[in-house]
């Protein structure tokens, strides 16, 4: 069985201009994550999704980032305009019931971005 | 605030020892606390879980307590192997699934 998957695994952006990232969950699993690390802090959360519906948005970092899954299958991060803060390591995750907060997580391999 | 700390600093030991990492939480009691494991280029991958109820946990060579007075978690690798190098990020499962990570602690064996 595939794992999370992530695309691009990296990407090299100017400071102003547009990047999309796309997650896509282990099939099967209602909830994805996003989250994200910068260089030298945690691994922090962003957003999550249950099926196609936003469940929990309450670390995105402001309105520049916004989130997608239409369908609950797939889901897109789109940064735009990118700032140099946003550069770091995006990772998604998937889980596969709803309601039980120790389901197990599974994590892709991230997308590292840098905003120059 | 509700935080996990790790100690930053990486841990060296030597093939065969007993690496020990260490979780602590303030101002909070999880319900939960989950350890994995994240190699280089890679995302985080779940090891164990432990519940505030259980005071241990095993997994082959791997094992975890809690400590709810000391509000600390212990993770302990056996018979370390140089395979067993990596980060190990402690996490706690807040009331709406979302994880809430440590800094992680490096570890490197030696052989």
């Amino acid at each position: 069985e595939a794992g999370v998957t992530q695309f691009p695994s990296h990407s090299v952006i100017e400071k102003g201009q547009t990047v999309t990232l796309r997650c896509d969950p282990i099939s099967g699993h209602d909830n994805l994550y996003w989250y994200r690390r910068v260089m030298g802090k945690e691994i922090k959360f962003l957003l999550h999704f249950v099926k196609e519906s936003k469940q929990d948005e309450s670390g995105m970092p402001n309105n520049r980032f916004l989130a997608e899954r239409t369908g609950g299958t797939y889901s897109t991060l789109k940064v735009q305009p990118a700032e140099l803060e946003d550069s770091g390591v995006y990772f998604c995750a998937s889980s596969q019931v709803s309601g039980f907060t120790q389901e197990t997580q599974y994590f892709g391999p991230g997308t590292r971005l840098l905003v120059l | 605030s509700q935080k996990i700390e790790q100690n930053s600093e990486a841990l060296n030991i030597q093939e065969g020892k007993t690496a020990t990492l260490t979780c602590n939480y303030t101002n909070y009691s999880p319900a939960y606390l989950q350890w994995y494991r994240q190699d280089p280029g890679r995302g985080p991958v779940f090891l164990l879980l432990i519940r505030e109820n259980e005071k241990e946990k095993r997994k082959e060579r791997l094992k975890v307590t809690f400590d709810t007075t000391l509000k600390q978690s212990l993770f302990h690798i056996t018979a370390s192997q140089p395979a067993d190098s990596a980060t190990y990020l402690c996490a706690r499962n807040t009331g709406f699934q979302k994880l809430v990570f440590g800094t992680g602690t490096r570890l490197l064996v030696s052989p």
